[in-house]
């Protein structure tokens, strides 16, 4: 089965740029969706289709996706961003959706 | 607005089954494609199920193969996730989440229910 890897944490001053990556083989053949996930909430899509954002999501958050390695990227880090995110992705050839095992985004 | 409201959760002992339901509103709910997702005390999340807008086609994660059904009723804009031979490993918060429209494949989850937690301990 397609297994989807992610780092367990990445940490990132307040204003700075935080880099979220998923990596898969051949992943950028795939498309690739994010989701934010708060303490006690539902999951949140803030991005889908590698680099599109649902409406409401702040244009701050955008993704990017080539050869093996999707990123989603979050400019000027607020407290608020400190979550859980989580990729996901259609494995076609197993009619199965996979997720990573998610990044703890930590604001210092 | 789009609402999706899970029910059925608790407390179940091993071998034991439970059914959970999903009561949509906010969109025409025969259109979509309707996924099953659940997640762990303190683990990520794991994808369980989905069933075509028609209930059609259905798939599973292999965990869980066998022993959980997915279902819908259209006439009563309702998700179901059958759940029998149920194990310690099945306690999670299951959500349910709207999927892609009509004939398509694959796609995202959005958005989710706010979930309901099953355990299972004797």
């Amino acid at each position: 089965s397609y297994v989807l890897t992610q780092p367990p944490s990445v940490s990132v001053a307040p204003g700075q740029t935080a880099r979220i990556t998923c990596g898969g083989n051949n992943i950028g053949s795939k498309s690739v969706h994010w989701y934010q996930q708060k303490p006690g909430q539902a999951p949140v899509l803030v991005v889908y289709d590698d680099s599109d954002r649902p409406s409401g999501i702040p244009e701050r958050f955008s993704g990017s996706n080539s050869g093996n390695t999707a990123t989603l990227t979050i400019s000027r880090v607020e407290a608020g961003d400190e979550a859980d995110y989580y990729c996901q992705v259609w494995d076609s050839s197993s009619d199965l959706w996979v997720f990573g095992g998610g990044t703890k985004l930590t604001v210092l | 607005q789009v609402q999706l409201v899970e029910s059925g959760g608790g407390v179940v002992q091993p071998g034991g089954s439970l059914r959970l339901s999903c009561a949509a509103s906010g969109f025409t709910f025969s259109s979509y494609g309707m996924h099953w997702v659940r997640q762990a005390p303190g683990k990520g999340l794991e994808w369980v199920a989905f069933i075509r807008y028609d209930g059609s086609n259905k798939y599973y994660a292999d965990s869980v193969k066998g022993r959980f059904t997915i279902s819908r009723d259209n006439s009563k804009n309702t998700l179901y996730l059958q759940m029998n031979s149920l194990r310690a490993e099945d306690t999670a918060v299951y959500y349910c989440a709207k999927g892609t429209e009509l004939e398509l494949r694959g796609g995202w989850f959005d958005p989710w229910g706010q979930g309901t937690l099953v355990t299972v301990s004797s």
